[in-house]
Formats: structure tokens, C-alpha cells, sequence
């Protein structure tokens, strides 16, 4: 079936540091993928997706690329700050009606001032 | 806008007891989700369901059972808690088409003693 791998963590960056996260997929065709985050304490909440290849999703800050040449859906943020601190997961989008979406392990995001 | 709610957020059982957890979602959800979250392990399947009077298992079913006996309600029982069952527990909900995401609930912290 389809699955994600997404980089280890956690990762450290100073406020306003560049952030790249890592997420490739292996899946047979094109599926759609999204990115989640899950902030302390809370359940896991859609950042952005893309439904199709060379599609790119946004939002606060964030972007990333659906590439079907590199088969990854790397997620980026120019800037990132303290509050994005976070955990952030990587997932395809289900198939059929009878496959449930395979997220990766996360990455855990800290952001120091 | 409630989205996806799960009872209760907390709970410490002995080992031996048995519970159930309730997760109740108004978005008119065909597809409901179980999963468990422990360190380094990121998300884990246990249960799913594709409709109403249906339930399989995901990918750590043992020790678990499921219900879906109302569309907006789907139970998870723990028939004989173990200590290995100490974990966050997270419902999810989705409409199954391809490019939409999953709607999570915020979590119940299960620990069994």
C-alpha cells in the first residue's frame, strides 16, 4: 500500500531560522498528500495539502511541493517561529474507501528564541 | 463547530479493569478512525470503520474492541486493561474521498496502572 517516510527528528532551529522537513512517498500512481501538525497538549490538525503532482499547498507560512520526480512532499517555512513548535506529520491520502491513510512516525519541530 | 469529541480526556484504570471510550463526530463522517500515540512510535492504527454496523482492524488491534453501531459513534473497549495499553488515544474522522483529510478529536490519556 501507499506510506510516507518522513525525516527523523527532533529538529532545533533559532527563531526565524529556514525549516525543511523531509517526506517521501511510495505509492502506486499519484495519491493526494498532506502535511498535519499536532501542537502540545492537541489532536492533529490539517496544515496544507496537495491533491495532484507538481500541485503546491500553503498555508501560514508553510508550503510544500507535491514532486512526482523525486516521489516527495517536502514541507518548508521561510521563517519559522517559537510558536510553530510542534509536531508534524507526513501522510498520503486514502485510495479507496477500504484503505486507511498510513501517516509517518513525525517530526518534531522545536523553535528557541 | 464541535468536529470530532472524545470521552473522557483522562482516565487511570488497574490493571484488569475494563473501559470504553467514546468518540462522537457531526460532520456526517462515513469513515471513523482508533489510534494510539506513544513516544518515538508516531500514530498507530488500531481499529477502523468505512460505515455504519462496520468495523476492521487496523495495524495493533489486539487487546481492543470496536463498535459502530450509530454513524456519529464509535467506541473503543478495553475488555482487560493492560499496562502496555498506557498510551494517548486519538479518534479521527473523514469523509473517504481521496482528497480530503482526517478530522482528529484532541485525545484521551489513557494510563493503566
Amino acid at each position: 500500500g501507499d506510506s510516507v517516510t518522513q525525516m527523523e527528528g527532533p529538529v532545533t532551529l533559532s527563531e526565524e531560522a529556514f525549516l525543511t522537513i523531509n517526506c517521501t512517498y511510495t505509492a502506486t500512481g499519484y495519491p493526494s498528500l498532506f502535511w498535519y501538525v499536532q501542537y502540545p497538549g492537541e489532536g492533529l490538525q490539517l496544515l496544507l495539502k496537495a491533491t495532484k503532482a507538481d500541485d503546491k499547498g500553503s498555508n501560514k507560512g508553510f508550503e510544500a511541493t507535491y514532486r512526482k520526480e523525486t516521489t516527495s512532499f517536502h514541507l518548508e517555512k521561510g521563517s519559522v517561529q517559537v510558536s510553530d513548535s510542534a509536531v508534524y506529520f507526513c501522510a498520503p491520502g486514502a485510495r479507496s474507501g477500504n484503505t486507511p491513510l498510513v501517516f509517518g512516525k513525525g517530526t518534531r519541530l522545536s523553535v528557541i528564541a | 463547530n464541535a468536529g470530532v469529541t472524545q470521552t473522557p480526556k483522562f482516565r487511570v484504570l488497574k490493571t484488569g479493569q475494563s473501559m470504553t471510550l467514546l468518540c462522537a463526530q457531526d460532520m456526517n463522517h462515513e469513515y471513523m478512525y482508533w489510534y494510539r500515540q506513544d513516544p518515538g512510535m508516531g500514530l498507530r492504527l488500531i481499529h477502523y470503520s468505512v460505515g455504519e454496523g462496520t468495523t476492521a482492524k487496523g495495524e495493533v488491534p489486539d487487546g481492543y474492541n470496536v463498535s459502530r453501531l450509530k454513524k456519529q459513534n464509535f467506541l473503543l473497549g478495553l475488555e482487560s486493561a493492560a499496562p502496555s495499553q498506557t498510551s494517548v488515544y486519538f479518534c479521527a474522522s473523514s469523509s473517504g474521498v481521496s482528497n480530503q483529510p482526517q478530522h482528529f478529536g484532541d485525545g484521551t490519556r489513557l494510563s493503566i496502572l
